[in-house]
């Protein structure tokens, strides 16, 4: 049972393109959404949470769609530094935080 | 500097030996958490605590025993009984465990058997 399933990727683009990431969940329960992102062997870091109303930091933008119960990740004019796996989390409970396995993203010059 | 500190960073482990990860934090966060992450996978949780003295198993909690006698710690001990413990630990800690509240991680621990 995939609670929640991502692409693994990788996703090669180049410098400045606009690339989109998708994550379903199972749990039509879950109440909370996050992606976080994960460099290379180090910890996950908050990117940002999810709202049903979408929301937008700078060239990230997320969205929910309850509904179809996927999240989606827009990353406009990427950077190298935007390297990295993103990983799709849900939250259906106390303490219950869901991982996806994530997405490696590769930004190339 | 406020924040999650684990340690040691780099860890091995013998047959038979148990071995304990530091987990501190200084946020005052109420609730800890360990997840493991093996390569390509999810984290998965081990562990958690909501308030000192009390804790919860997780998922995977077989192998494993923690203790939550002060706020800012939350040790986690990796048994003999663990036969596969080579992974990536990770310790969160969140103000709260009410779903919109978001978990911090850090640095993680990496733990290898010789």
């Amino acid at each position: 049972r995939k609670e929640v399933e991502q692409d693994p990727g990788p996703f090669n683009v180049p410098e400045g393109a606009t690339v989109a990431f998708n994550c379903t969940y199972s749990n039509s329960a879950s109440q909370s959404f996050f992606w976080y992102r994960q460099d290379c062997r180090k910890e996950p870091k908050l990117l940002m949470s999810v709202y049903s109303s979408g929301n937008e930091d700078g060239r990230f933008t997320a969205q929910l769609n309850r509904a179809s119960q996927y999240i989606s990740l827009l990353i406009r004019d990427s950077k190298l530094s935007d390297s990295a796996t993103y990983l799709c989390v849900v939250s259906s409970g106390y303490s219950t935080l869901t991982f996806g396995k994530g997405t490696m993203l590769l930004v190339s010059p | 500097d406020g924040g999650i500190t684990q340690s040691p960073k780099y860890l091995f482990r013998k047959e038979g030996q148990n071995v304990t990860l530091s987990c501190e934090q200084n946020l005052n966060h109420d609730a800890m958490y360990w997840y493991r992450q093996d390569p390509g996978q999810g984290l998965r949780l081990i562990y958690y605590s909501q308030i000192v003295n009390d804790f919860q198993k997780g998922d995977i909690a077989e192998g494993y025993s923690v203790s939550r006698e002060k706020k800012e710690s939350f040790p986690l001990t990796v048994t003999s009984a663990q036969k596969n413990p080579t992974a990536f630990y990770l310790c969160a800690s969140s103000i709260g465990t009410q779903v919109e509240n978001i978990q911090y991680f850090g640095a993680g621990t990496r733990l290898s058997v010789l």
